[in-house]
C-alpha cells in the first residue's frame, strides 16, 4: 500500500496564478484532509471531506477550493495564489472521524509564490 | 473549549541520555491524545495515542506517554536518545467539532529536538 500520495512535492508559482494539489489514499478511508504548515504554528485545517462528493470548510479556508469527486482522491485547488499562501501542504486521510482514529499523512507539498 | 500547549519549542539532548517532550492540554472531558514526529522534509508519522484505556502508552521506536488527569499532561519519554531521533515532535489532542458529530485535530506548535552526538 502507498497510504497517502500528494503530488507534486514542490511549486513555485507567481502572484496571480492557479494551480491543483492531488492527494490519493489507497486505504479506502472516509475522510481526507487538507492542512498548511508553518513555522511555529503547528498544521491548520483548510478544509475536510467526510466521503465522496461532500466538503466542508476548516479554520483557514480562504483563498482555497477542494473537490472530492472519487473516494481516494481530495484536490485542493488555488485559483489566484498569494504570496501568503507559500507554506507546505499536508493532506491527511482517517478511516472515520471518531476520537480515537488517527490521521494519517502525506508526504507534504511545497509551494513557494512569489 | 480544548487546546495543546508543547511547553518547549527546542530541546536538546546528548546522544545516549533521557528524552522529555512536554505537552499539556486543556479538556472540558476526557480526551484522545497523540504524538506525532516529523523528520526533516517528510510527513508525520504516528508515534502513539491515548484513548482512555491504559495511563501509560507505549509508542514505536521506543518512545511512550503518560497520560495525567489530574496534571493535564501527556509528556513524551525515550529513555535513551538516538541520532535518529532527531525531528520536529507534535502533540495533538482530538475534539469535536461543533456539533456535527465529527471530531478534528487541534495541533500544538511543535517541539525540535535535536540528539547531540
Amino acid at each position: 500500500n502507498a497510504g497517502v500520495t500528494q503530488t507534486p512535492k514542490f511549486r513555485v508559482l507567481k502572484t496571480g496564478q492557479s494551480m491543483t494539489l492531488l492527494c490519493a489514499q489507497d486505504m479506502n478511508h472516509e475522510y481526507m484532509y487538507w492542512y498548511r504548515q508553518d513555522p511555529g504554528m503547528g498544521l491548520r485545517l483548510i478544509h475536510y471531506s467526510v466521503g465522496e462528493g461532500t466538503t466542508a470548510k476548516g479554520e483557514v479556508p480562504d483563498g482555497y477550493n477542494v473537490s472530492r469527486l472519487k473516494k481516494q482522491n481530495f484536490l485542493l485547488g488555488l485559483e489566484s495564489a498569494a504570496p501568503s499562501q507559500t507554506s507546505v501542504y499536508f493532506c491527511a486521510s482517517s478511516y472515520r472521524s471518531g476520537s480515537s482514529y488517527e490521521q494519517y499523512f502525506g508526504p507534504g507539498t511545497r509551494l513557494t509564490v512569489t | 473549549a480544548q487546546s495543546v500547549t508543547q511547553l518547549d519549542s527546542h530541546v536538546s539532548v546528548s546522544e545516549g541520555t533521557p528524552v522529555l517532550l512536554r505537552c499539556n492540554y486543556s479538556s472540558s472531558y476526557s480526551p484522545s491524545l497523540f504524538w506525532y514526529v516529523q523528520h526533516p522534509n517528510k510527513g508525520l508519522q504516528l508515534l502513539l495515542k491515548y484513548t482512555s484505556a491504559a495511563t501509560l502508552v507505549k509508542g514505536i521506536n521506543g518512545f511512550e506517554a503518560e497520560f495525567k488527569k489530574s496534571e493535564t499532561s501527556f509528556h513524551l519519554t525515550k529513555p535513551s536518545a538516538h541520532m535518529s531521533d532527531s525531528a520536529e515532535y507534535f502533540c495533538v489532542v482530538s475534539r469535536l467539532r461543533g456539533t456535527s458529530g465529527t471530531y478534528k485535530y487541534i495541533f500544538g506548535t511543535g517541539t525540535r529536538l535535536k540528539v547531540l552526538a
